[in-house]
């Protein structure tokens, strides 16, 4: 399967732990994106990534969150002090820089449960 | 990105077509309609989009309207694995920028 793929599909954790969610986009995509959906709501955008420039932040992504992708390949989303509202799933999204469409090509998402 | 507005549930037998319906009456002339939905527990997956004319693929066709102001995403056969939510989002294409995802619709096909 040459999707986008991301690890781990879920993680439980306490309060005030830090986590790293990894996440690989589909081969030869350029723009990976990384989003958040809270239960019973749309997935809310938190950042951007053309290449392993970091081009737009939400403000969502507060301090305690940060994101890299060092080779423009795979990307990594870290939450440090973890806090109850953190629980969510954090999605990752894929797409090629040039086409029209610029369709977005999502994983599975790691579910994060702070207790 | 322009706003949109879907009902929040619909109900559809299987094997009938499901048609749901999406209004964007602010929507600007470079700006795409894309679909996805969401099965339960999974990440969004694209279904189509389309810019004023009529698209068809192997999941769905796009219907927008002349005036652009509203759009129906088409499933002709729908199944139990339909079972989804639906989200219409407008946004302009090629321009590298996030998908604004509203409440969507959820749809139930009933046996």
């Amino acid at each position: 399967d040459t999707g986008v793929s991301q690890n781990p599909r879920h993680k439980i954790t306490k309060r005030g732990q830090n986590v790293t969610f990894r996440c690989d986009p589909i081969s030869e995509h350029n723009r990976l994106y990384w989003y958040r959906q809270t239960l019973g709501q749309g997935p809310e955008f938190l950042t951007y990534f053309q290449n392993e420039a970091q081009l737009e932040k939400s403000r969502l992504l507060s301090d305690r969150f940060s994101a890299e992708r060092p080779k423009g390949s795979f990307s990594t989303l870290e939450i440090q002090r973890t806090e109850q509202g953190d629980s969510a799933m954090y999605l990752c999204a894929s797409s090629p820089e040039r086409t029209v469409s610029d369709t977005q090509y999502f994983g599975p998402g790691t579910r994060l449960t702070v207790l | 990105d322009a706003k949109t507005t879907q009902p929040t549930s619909m109900d559809c037998a299987e094997g009938r077509a499901a048609n749901l319906p999406c209004n964007h009456s602010t929507i600007s002339g470079n700006e795409y309609v894309y679909w996805y939905r969401q099965i339960h527990s999974q990440g969004p997956q694209y279904i189509i989009h389309g810019l004023k004319n009529n698209e068809t693929n192997e999941m769905a066709s796009l219907i927008i309207t002349e005036d652009r102001k509203s759009s129906t995403l088409i499933l002709p056969h729908a199944t139990l694995r339909d079972t989804a939510v639906y989200y219409c989002i407008v946004r302009v294409s090629g321009s590298a920028r996030q998908l604004t995802f509203g409440s969507g619709t959820q749809l139930t096909v009933l046996p």
